[in-house]
């Protein structure tokens, strides 16, 4: 069995590109969360899918920010014309029926 | 509004010494669930333990134990005879009982001196 997975585990990119993270869940898991990261603190909560089905975001999602879970399974975290300010680690978790969340390794997002 | 407070930044023990990490909490729920998290150096966030308000007795899970009370909002972590290997930042967490949302402290860094 396999846990969270990310894609890419590192990402740079310069001020004003748009990049797509994907998070693959763990298989039976039926909620994926969105988590950012920054140094010294920890997770804040940007988004969770119950299913296919975007339920709750933050106000932290700014409108650059968009994620998708089309089929239930994996889900995609897109960040629009990017700013030096969504550097960060990108973390994804997965859980069953809102129980404890696996975390997957993250996606460092470097913005130059 | 839930809050979770980590008062500890940072903790230095020399190996085999004890260490308690404070977690102290906030919610209007009076049901929620209570977790401690691990993130060693590599990154990737390691699930401990999930406890449910309603069960307020102590868990020991081997060096591990926690002390949950309620009247202090407190969800404390212990590790008996550290070890290097528990060197790593430790995040306390706080969840609604529909489990939509986490909330997470600001983390202690522990560091095990060998």
């Amino acid at each position: 069995d396999t846990g969270v997975s990310q894609d890419p585990r590192h990402k740079i990119t310069k001020r004003g590109q748009n990049v797509t993270f994907r998070c693959d869940p763990i298989s039976e898991h039926n909620r994926l969360y969105w988590y950012r990261q920054t140094l010294g603190q920890g997770p804040e909560f940007l988004t969770y899918f119950q299913n296919e089905a975007q339920l709750e975001k933050s106000r932290l999602l700014s409108d650059r920010f968009s994620a998708e879970r089309p089929k239930g399974s994996f889900s995609t975290l897109e960040i629009q014309r990017t700013e030096q300010g969504d550097s960060a680690m990108y973390l994804c978790a997965s859980s069953h029926r809102g129980r404890e969340q696996f975390f997957g390794p993250g996606t460092r997002l470097t913005v130059l | 509004a839930q809050k979770v407070t980590q008062a500890q930044t940072e903790i230095s023990v020399v190996e085999k010494e004890d260490v308690t990490l404070d977690c102290v909490y906030e919610t209007r729920d009076t049901t929620y669930y209570l977790f401690w998290y691990k993130q060693p150096p590599s990154g990737e966030l390691v699930f401990l333990i999930r406890r449910n308000s309603f069960d307020e007795q102590n868990e020991i899970s081997g060096r591990y134990s926690w002390n949950f009370q309620k009247s202090t909002s407190s969800f404390n972590f212990t590790i008996t005879a550290s070890q290097v290997v528990d060197s790593a930042v430790y995040f306390c967490a706080l969840s609604d009982p529909t489990g939509n949302q986490f909330y997470f402290g600001t983390g202690t860094s522990l560091t095990v001196i060998p």
